[in-house]
């Protein structure tokens, strides 16, 4: 069965510090991988995903994530992070050779970024 | 602009009520989904449905039920027997297996 485990449930950083979200995932088939922000009150919105392809992905606000197969992990970093970026932040994996192809989420990192 | 819109954003239910709550897309997506986010614990499935007329029981099922009458729609209830239902509601859609999914901005229920 497939897991997501965030390594952390709160990151605290001081503003124009560099950021690392760490994410690891079990799964015995290929996976598709993605990474969610959440504002307080709000719905998920995709910040990036990874199906197949360079194992560095780009995604919207400055993020990017790289895909280890190796270390079956999906970390999430941004070199200099803003106030603006505080929230909470979830890695999810489908495994799109399986039976059901919906996405297991890990319990979320809340990211807090100081002045 | 398309999107999913899930309503009412906040709702109060006495104990012992049922209530529905909304959830309508217009992205043509065959796949919807309910979660249930409680602080600290991450997204919970409740159901999903992988085209009209047909939903699956996901993880948290007991105490809710849905329908899924047209592409477009996909209620909850909050049945009765939910013991715990105060928690914000997430309703998503998805394109096909995979593929990620699309949000919408969540019903907030608490039991009053």
């Amino acid at each position: 069965a497939q897991s997501v485990t965030q390594l952390d449930s709160q990151v605290p950083v001081f503003e124009e510090a560099p950021v690392e979200l760490r994410c690891n995932y079990s799964s015995s088939v290929s996976v598709y991988l993605f990474w969610y922000v959440q504002y307080p009150n709000q719905g998920l919105q995709l910040l990036l995903k990874y199906l197949s392809g360079s194992t560095l992905v780009k995604g919207i606000n400055g993020f990017e994530a790289e895909f280890n197969k190796s270390q079956t992990s999906f970390h999430l970093r941004k070199p200099s992070v803003h106030i603006s970026d505080t929230a909470e932040y979830f890695c999810a994996v489908s495994d799109y050779g399986g039976s059901q192809g919906n996405l297991i989420f890990g319990k979320g990192t809340k990211l807090s970024v100081k002045p | 602009d398309g999107g999913i819109t899930q309503s009412p954003k906040y709702l109060f239910r006495k104990e012992g009520q049922n209530v529905t709550l909304s959830c309508e897309q217009n992205l043509n997506h065959d796949a919807m989904y309910w979660y249930r986010q409680d602080p600290g614990q991450g997204l919970r499935l409740i159901y999903y449905s992988q085209i009209v007329n047909d939903f699956q029981k996901g993880d948290i099922a007991e105490g809710y039920s849905v329908s899924r009458e047209k592409k477009e729609s996909f209620p909850l209830t909050v049945t009765s027997a939910q013991k715990n239902p105060t928690a914000f509601y997430l309703c998503a859609s998805s394109i096909g297996e995979g593929l990620g999914y699309t949000f919408g901005s969540g019903t907030r229920l608490t039991v009053v």
